[in-house]
């Protein structure tokens, strides 16, 4: 089974801090993303990976980024964390370059005060 | 703006009755149309899926059925169980080989 594991299941971080968001997979996928699930409005992409060391933007990288040093590894980094990066984050890989199953972590449930 | 539009919000059905959710979009080049399932605390996780080139797909008690003229598709849960409560999102895959999903529609089916 495949297994994309999540650093954190809930965190707790003050206005203005540097986060980072560690995922881990097992699997050995070309492919990793980030997504941000708040209710209303769905999963929405934040970062994509398509293999090491290489990033792209996806429809809301505005006040993230990300960091793939290694295969197995993707993380996420809010640079200043503010209020409203409150939310969920699900980190997903997947196989391949038609990849047609992505695999989600358990997400992070991340609370900035 | 939102690639997949995704309805309704949130459903309820008695057991035994059929659910069903509404995906519509607008990019025609997207070319593969998974549905998600979601149950509280975990990640989504892969429940079903299409391709343009085929009208319907049946695994189970879960039928997807697209139409392309229409750029719509929608999932149909058959005898709906209270274990199928969850949210379900419905995704298109773009040709930069992203996923857009849809807002997410809450299912829950009472006893």
């Amino acid at each position: 089974d495949v297994k994309v594991t999540q650093s954190s299941r809930y965190l707790v971080k003050r206005t203005g801090e540097k986060v980072f968001l560690e995922c881990v997979q097992d699997m050995d996928h070309e492919n990793m993303f980030w997504y941000r699930q708040d209710p209303g409005l769905g999963l929405r992409l934040i970062y994509f990976s398509y293999d090491v060391k290489m990033k792209e933007k996806g429809d809301i990288p505005e006040g993230y980024s990300v960091s793939r040093e290694k295969k197995e590894r993707f993380s996420l980094i809010l640079e200043s964390a503010s209020t409203n990066q409150t939310s969920m984050y699900l980190c997903a890989s997947s196989f391949g370059s038609r990849h047609t199953e992505a695999f989600f972590g358990q997400g992070t449930r991340l609370t900035v005060v | 703006q939102q690639q997949v539009k995704q309805s309704p919000q949130s459903l309820i059905v008695q057991k035994g009755g059929i659910s069903i959710i509404n995906c519509a979009y607008e990019n025609t080049a997207f070319d593969y149309f998974p549905w998600y399932q979601q149950f509280p605390g975990k990640g989504p996780a892969l429940l079903i899926a299409i391709r343009p080139d085929v009208s319907e797909k049946k695994e189970g008690r879960f039928t997807i059925s697209f139409n392309k003229s229409a750029k719509q598709f929608s999932l149909h849960i058959m005898d709906s169980q209270p274990g199928d409560s969850a949210t379900y999102f419905c995704a298109a895959r773009g040709t930069g080989n992203q996923f857009y999903f849809g807002t997410g529609t809450s299912l829950t089916v009472i006893p």
